[in-house]
C-alpha cells in the first residue's frame, strides 16, 4: 500500500497567490482529515470528511480557506488569497471511520 | 471536549524504560485514549489506544488506572530513534464524533541520548 500521498511536498509562493493542496487517501478508508501545523500553535484540525462529506469545518481559519472532497480516491484544500502566516506543514490523514488516523509526508508551505 | 495535560519534555538514555503519563480528569464514559508518535519532518503515526486497565504491542504499553484519570505510555528499552514528540488524545471513536478524538494538544518532546 502506498500509504497516504500528498502533493506538492514543498511549495514556495508570494502573498496573494493561490494555493492548493492535494491529498490521495488510502484506499478503501472512508475519512479524511486536514491539519496545519506550526511551531506556535502546533498540530491542529482544519477539516474531515466522512464518505467524501465535510462534516466538521470549524477549524479552517477563515474564508480564504476551502476543502473539497470530489470523490473517495482525491481531496483538495485551497487558499486563495494566501498571507505569510499561513506558512506552515499541512499534513493530510486517512482512515478508516475514525479509527487509527495515517498520515501523509505533508507539505511544507512557504508564503513571502 | 476531554482535556490531556502531558509534560512539555523528558530525557532519558539508550536501554531505559520511559514512561509518558497523561492526565485526562474530565475522560467521559465513552472515550478511548490513543497515543500518536511523531518524527521531525514527519506525520504522526498511530502507537497505541486503550480504554481501561493494560494494553500491549510489538512498540509500547498503555496502562490506565481504575479511575481512567491518566493514562501512561510506557516504551521499554528505548534507543536514539525513539526520539520524538508523543501526543496523547482521548474522545469516543464510536460516537462519530470525530472532532472529540482529533485535539492534538502540544504533546511530550522524547530526547534520547546515548
Amino acid at each position: 500500500d502506498a500509504g497516504v500521498i500528498q502533493s506538492p511536498r514543498h511549495e514556495v509562493t508570494e502573498m496573494g497567490q493561490e494555493v492548493t493542496l492535494r491529498c490521495k487517501p488510502i484506499s478503501g478508508h472512508n475519512s479524511l482529515f486536514w491539519y496545519r501545523q506550526t511551531m506556535m500553535r502546533g498540530l491542529e484540525l482544519l477539516i474531515y470528511f466522512n464518505n467524501n462529506v465535510p462534516i466538521d469545518d470549524s477549524g479552517m481559519p477563515e474564508d480564504r480557506f476551502s476543502a473539497k472532497m470530489p470523490n473517495a480516491s482525491f481531496s483538495t484544500l485551497k487558499i486563495q488569497p494566501s498571507e505569510p502566516r499561513d506558512s506552515a506543514v499541512y499534513f493530510c490523514a486517512s482512515s478508516r471511520q475514525y479509527n487509527e488516523q495515517f498520515f501523509g509526508p505533508g507539505t511544507r508551505l512557504t508564503v513571502l | 471536549l476531554a482535556k490531556t495535560t502531558q509534560p512539555i519534555s523528558m530525557d532519558s538514555y539508550e536501554g531505559q524504560e520511559v514512561n509518558i503519563t497523561c492526565s485526562h480528569n474530565n475522560i467521559a464514559t465513552n472515550d478511548y485514549i490513543t497515543w500518536y508518535q511523531q518524527f521531525p519532518s514527519q506525520g504522526p503515526r498511530f502507537i497505541i489506544q486503550g480504554y481501561k486497565t493494560k494494553v500491549t504491542n510489538e512498540v509500547a504499553s498503555l496502562f490506565i488506572p481504575a479511575d481512567r484519570k491518566s493514562s501512561t505510555l510506557s516504551l521499554p528499552r528505548v534507543s536514539l530513534s525513539d526520539t520524538a514528540v508523543y501526543y496523547c488524545l482521548v474522545g469516543d471513536i464510536r460516537s462519530g464524533n470525530a472532532g472529540n478524538m482529533l485535539t492534538f494538544g502540544g504533546g511530550t518532546r522524547l530526547m534520547v541520548k546515548p
